[in-house]
């Protein structure tokens, strides 16, 4: 079956610092979304990004779809962008979009 | 706000109650979903609907039972549930069944079945 893989799962950082998390996915994708779940469940869209580059702010992602991966990187990392980010591909093969299991970041002040 | 609204925000049931979630969506979109979330797991599809059919059902137990009476509109039924069926329900909305633009996810719901 597709499969999709985030890593690290968890992640532990200072204020200020810069990270960048991974998501492997196995088939050709039409579209990818990163999220961001706050602690109180809300799943807010950061970027649609099936290829190539975009930034938001202090967001940016990158997908490479012939290597099948997508990449979010974070700078100066502020204590409310704890949280767990997850990667959704889509595929057009299937009817839905699947989720990975998130990386669960946490900024400490 | 993204446009999904879910109500209500937290839920505490027992197990023979019936209840319902509901799912508003202001977005002008013509498929919404139904995700289940529980602790430790992915987010797990129950429900597709598309122009008010649904159009798939994972093999989701007959406890649960949608309803979409138009495109805006999203429901979920409860009725007999189980303490595991305690979880985050999330209802989310996309333009069609493509995807093109991507999901956009309500609040959801926080059910706890005592």
């Amino acid at each position: 079956g597709i499969q999709v893989e985030q890593s690290p799962p968890d992640l532990i950082l200072q204020e200020g610092a810069n990270s960048t998390l991974r998501c492997n996915f196995s088939d050709s994708v039409n579209n990818l979304q990163w999220f961001h779940q706050n602690p109180w469940g809300q799943l807010i869209n950061l970027f649609y990004i099936p290829s190539g580059t975009k930034q938001n702010g202090r967001l940016s992602a990158t997908t490479v779809a012939t290597e099948r991966y997508s990449l979010l990187y974070i700078s100066s990392s502020q204590t409310t962008d704890s949280g767990v980010y997850f990667c959704a591909p889509s595929y057009s093969s299937a009817s839905k979009i699947i989720f990975g299991s998130g990386t669960r970041l946490s900024i400490r002040p | 706000e993204t446009g999904v609204t879910q109500t209500p925000r937290h839920l505490v049931m027992g197990m023979t109650n019936k209840k319902s979630l509901k799912c508003e969506q202001h977005l002008g979109h013509n498929a919404m979903y139904w995700y289940k979330q529980s602790a430790k797991k992915p987010l797990e599809l129950m429900f597709v609907y598309s122009l008010e059919e649904r159009v798939e059902n994972n093999s989701v137990p007959s406890r649960f039972s949608p309803e979409c009476p138009n495109s805006s509109h999203l429901f979920l039924h409860l009725h007999t549930l189980q303490p595991e069926d305690s979880a985050l329900y999330l209802c989310a909305s996309s333009q069609d069944l493509n995807r093109v633009q991507g999901y956009t996810f309500g609040s959801g719901t926080r059910l706890t079945v005592v």
